[in-house]
């Protein structure tokens, strides 16, 4: 069965760097999407993407962040600068039509220390 | 804006008992409501959602619009329900689904 995979699975970093995760959404797919969880907290919608573009972004998602699909299969999330506050998990999700079912990875734990 | 509400952070029920997971939702327009479920080590996978009015795993879930709620429910609870429950809603065009705080379920033996 297809499925949403993310990298790394955790990445500790130092603050003030630079981060960048990727997911590999299910190939037949058209909607990608970033999602936040720190620790003990809710899961929080960072962005939506389709068709090359944003189409949603949350009051999260500031001038620190951005996506990219760089090619056919990948899509990423850059941090730029990462602050201690920047500690969560992140999710990566894909659906194949706007009002489908999202599909999530396993997550990519980021830690900035 | 849109908002979820799951009030309870910790719900614990003995096998063989109902179960009742409660969610709220604010939206101006028609909303469209889902339960997202994680079991341990697995990730987050849709267990159902209110168009499709359907019964997963002996898990249903009514729209009430003029209570603004999705309550999640089981009449007898197993120990493989444990895990936690996320509520969400989307526009209608599903473009920046929000979820509630979540609600963990034990069902103990």
């Amino acid at each position: 069965e297809p499925e949403v995979t993310q990298t790394p699975s955790h990445q500790v970093t130092q603050m003030g760097q630079e981060v960048i995760l990727r997911c590999v959404p299910i190939s037949n797919h058209l909607y990608f999407y970033w999602y936040r969880q720190i620790l003990g907290q809710k899961v929080e919608f960072l962005v939506s993407f389709y068709n090359n573009e944003i189409s949603e972004k949350s009051e999260i998602f500031d001038d620190q962040f951005s996506v990219e699909r760089p090619d056919g299969s990948n899509f990423t999330l850059k941090i730029r600068s990462t602050k201690l506050e920047d500690s969560a998990m992140y999710f990566c999700a894909s659906s194949e039509k706007t009002t489908g079912e999202l599909f999530f990875g396993e997550g990519s734990r980021l830690t900035v220390l | 804006a849109q908002r979820v509400t799951q009030p309870e952070k910790l719900l614990s029920v003995f096998k063989g008992a109902p179960v009742e997971l409660k969610c709220n939702y604010s939206y101006s327009g028609s909303p469209e409501l889902f339960w997202y479920v994680q079991y341990s080590r697995q990730r987050l996978q849709l267990l159902l959602r209110h168009i499709s009015r359907e019964s997963i795993k002996g898990f249903t879930a009514d729209l009430n619009k003029g209570e603004t709620s999705f309550h999640l429910k089981k009449p007898f609870a197993q120990e493989e329900d444990s895990a936690m429950y996320y509520c969400a809603l989307s526009g209608y065009n599903n473009n920046d689904m929000r979820f509630g705080a979540g609600t963990r379920l034990t069902v103990k033996p």
